[in-house]
């Protein structure tokens, strides 16, 4: 497999649920990152993470959970979601994480809450 | 507050012309600037980028204007071809903080025949 790599492609949960979203990418690079894409909003940046470690958590509640074990794989675990969690979740992979680095996205988690 | 903004959340184009998609961005920190490009069901796929020492960056069909002075770029693709039909983000950054895109909400470009 190239690139980044999502799964599952989509997900259904109640908002008692526990899941967990993964991403892989196979490119080498030391930066990974998690997006929301809500409709007809920008797409959100929710955490950073280089080298293993989170550079940014920019305001994210506490019921998503990320994870980064090592530099080629990513998770996000969901714990008692709201409805308006509803989204598509985006991995992310860069070079770095500073700078004018370009991003290389995985096809998304289309999560839906009910 | 959106510092990013792409107005238009849709343009038809007819193949074979011009399409031009426009972006403003409010924060003058963002030194570098990316276009991508969405299909449905896949992820955003880097198409063009410019940095703010430049105000032109052109890749085949595809050319990117910046007018800092105006906070305003725009992205060219010329001729337009039916592959083309997708939505376009306009994302911007600042160098000197760690890596952190801005994007913009998207257009929905359609090449029709």
């Amino acid at each position: 497999e190239t690139g980044v790599t999502q799964t599952p492609r989509h997900l259904v949960m109640g908002m008692t649920n526990k899941k967990s979203l993964k991403c892989e990418q196979h490119l080498g690079h030391n930066a990974m990152y998690w997006y929301k894409q809500s409709a007809k909003k920008p797409l959100e940046l929710m955490f950073v993470y280089s080298l293993e470690e989170r550079v940014e958590n920019n305001s994210v509640p506490s019921r998503f959970s990320p994870e980064c074990p090592n530099s080629s794989h990513l998770f996000l675990h969901l714990h008692t979601l709201q409805p308006e969690d509803s989204a598509l979740y985006l991995c992310a992979s860069s070079q770095e994480a500073g700078g004018a680095n370009v991003l290389t996205f995985g096809a998304g988690s289309r999560l839906t809450v009910l | 507050d959106q510092q990013v903004k792409q107005n238009s959340p849709s343009l038809s184009v007819q193949e074979g012309r011009i399409s031009i998609l426009n972006c403003d961005y409010t924060n003058s920190m963002f030194d570098y600037f990316l276009w991508y490009k969405k299909y449905p069901a896949e992820g955003p796929t880097f198409l063009i980028s410019i940095s703010s020492i430049k105000d032109k960056n052109e890749d085949g069909r595809f050319t990117v204007f910046l007018n800092k002075s105006a906070k305003h770029l725009s992205l060219h693709i010329v001729p337009s071809q039916p592959g083309d039909s997708a939505v376009y983000f306009c994302a911007a950054g600042d160098t000197g903080t760690a890596s952190k895109l801005t994007f913009g909400t998207g257009t929905r470009l359609q090449v029709t025949l």
